[in-house]
């Protein structure tokens, strides 16, 4: 079964940081691009950042300097490291596969970790 | 960046209508690089049609998408209770895969 479990969530301080992790299976994972996508509450989805294949990285104007992605082909997990937290990054975040190696246009999706930056 | 507006924000509709929602581009997608979701509460989305036209695995067939350029839709032939949703549309032209507001889609 094809399967993204995140983890890492919870609540941080403005300012503060923390890593959220993606553990997928049930396919060949280097073969897919991989995306963080987040949801404010009562909100649309807000596409995060991508990481292809082969590593290329794109990120959102709003985390780009604060956020990083990266991924472990062994380990078969993508994890987004994030730094200078605000309070408008408080949203359920989802990992999802992208359709090919380098499409943005996800097929799975993981249940979602929930980050919440108050004071 | 290509911003994607949606309408109407909410669609009010009977069972077994017909349901035809918008998106529109700022800018021409020539790639035809547009995917609909559909999200329930609780749940994350669920991709429905990439490709403007293709369906995704295990979509039923009354949902369709169309169009070209600036101007895209999504049709649901026939509403089932299932389908009283929102519905986003996303665009992957440039690997960032900015996403429209949204359209609810509730029983009238």
């Amino acid at each position: 079964e094809v399967q993204l479990v995140e983890s890492g969530g919870g609540l941080a301080q403005p300012g503060g940081s923390m890593r959220l992790s993606c553990a997928a299976s049930g396919f060949t994972f280097s073969s897919y691009s991989m995306n963080w996508v987040r949801q404010a509450p009562g909100k649309g989805p807000e596409w995060v950042s991508h990481i292809d294949g082969s590593g290329k990285i794109y990120y959102a104007d709003s985390v780009k300097g604060r956020f990083t992605i990266s991924r472990d082909n062994v380990k078969n997990s993508v994890s987004l490291q994030m730094n200078s937290l605000r309070d408008e990054d408080t949203a359920t975040y989802y990992c999802a596969r992208g359709k090919t190696a380098t499409s943005a246009c996800m097929d799975v999706w993981g249940q979602g970790t929930t980050v919440t930056v108050s004071s | 960046e290509i911003v994607l507006t949606q309408s109407p924000g909410t669609l009010s509709l009977s069972p077994g209508e017909r349901a035809t929602l918008s998106c529109r581009a700022s800018q021409s997608i020539i790639t035809y690089s547009l995917a609909w979701y559909q999200q329930k509460p609780g749940q994350a989305p669920r991709l429905l049609i990439f490709g403007t036209f293709s369906k995704a695995t295990g979509v039923p067939d009354r949902f369709s998408g169309s169009g070209s350029g600036t101007d895209f839709t999504l049709t649901i032939n026939g509403l089932e209770p299932e389908d009283f949703a929102v519905y986003y549309c996303q665009q992957y032209d440039t690997s960032r895969g900015t996403f429209g507001q949204g359209t609810k889609v509730e029983i009238k």
